[in-house]
């Protein structure tokens, strides 16, 4: 049972304009919210998470918006750039220590 | 520059074969994660450990895999028998408790390929 999808396999994005990662969610108890970026022969790091109290969290070229009532959120990266290409991850908790993962964005970033 | 670190990094076995993968997590870290990535599922919460106690193995074949922390240094995930079904990356992680919930380092992986 997938509690967190992600729908979109693949996204291909010119080097300087806006990257849109999307991510759906079936858990209404989830209350926080990470991305994590994966690169080729090494494990997920964490790149940005969101609290369900909040709608918006940016760090530097990154940000992450959350919609509670429509259960999704998405990780936008502006500008995008070539070390940026890798596989994203949306993940989701309850309040402990577990996380349920999506099935991964392969992001290309073409020069 | 503290880092998780999984051994073999590849192994290659047959059906029936025992494959046993190796994690060293972060020094000082108190959780131990074990994770399996497949293409379709993204990765799959196999077993928590905290201070070395398993808490959560929900997510494990029960009947042929085996994960342990012999010490604190130390974390093993053991498939006997191996099979097919089996081939995937298996991911590591270690982190500390910030209240109930755990921030995660993931080692580089283990792909496992059973023949």
């Amino acid at each position: 049972d997938q509690q967190v999808k992600q729908n979109s396999p693949s996204l291909s994005v010119q080097e300087g304009r806006i990257s849109i990662l999307n991510c759906d969610y079936t858990n209404s108890m989830f209350d926080y919210f990470l991305w994590y970026k994966k690169y080729p022969a090494e494990g997920p790091t964490f790149l940005i998470s969101i609290s369900s109290i909040k709608d918006k969290n940016e760090d530097g070229r990154f940000t992450v918006f959350l919609n509670k009532s429509a259960k999704h959120l998405s990780l936008h990266i502006v500008p995008s750039q070539p070390g940026d290409s890798a596989v994203y991850f949306c993940a989701a908790s309850a309040g402990d220590y577990k996380l349920s993962f999506g099935a991964g964005t392969t992001v290309t970033v073409r020069a | 520059d503290a880092r998780v670190t999984q051994t073999p990094r590849h192994k290659v076995t047959e059906m029936g074969q025992e494959v046993t993968m190796r994690c060293q997590p972060i020094l000082g870290h108190n959780t131990v994660f074990w994770y399996r990535q497949t293409m379709m599922q993204g990765l799959e919460l196999l077993a928590y450990f905290r201070n070395r106690a398993p808490l959560d193995d929900s997510g494990m074949p029960k009947d042929r895999f085996s994960a342990e922390m012999p010490d604190a240094t130390l974390a093993t995930l053991k498939i006997q028998p191996s099979e097919p079904r089996d081939s995937a990356v298996y991911f590591c992680a270690s982190g500390t408790t910030q209240g109930a919930r755990v921030e995660q380092y993931f080692g580089p992986g283990t792909r496992l390929t059973v023949t």
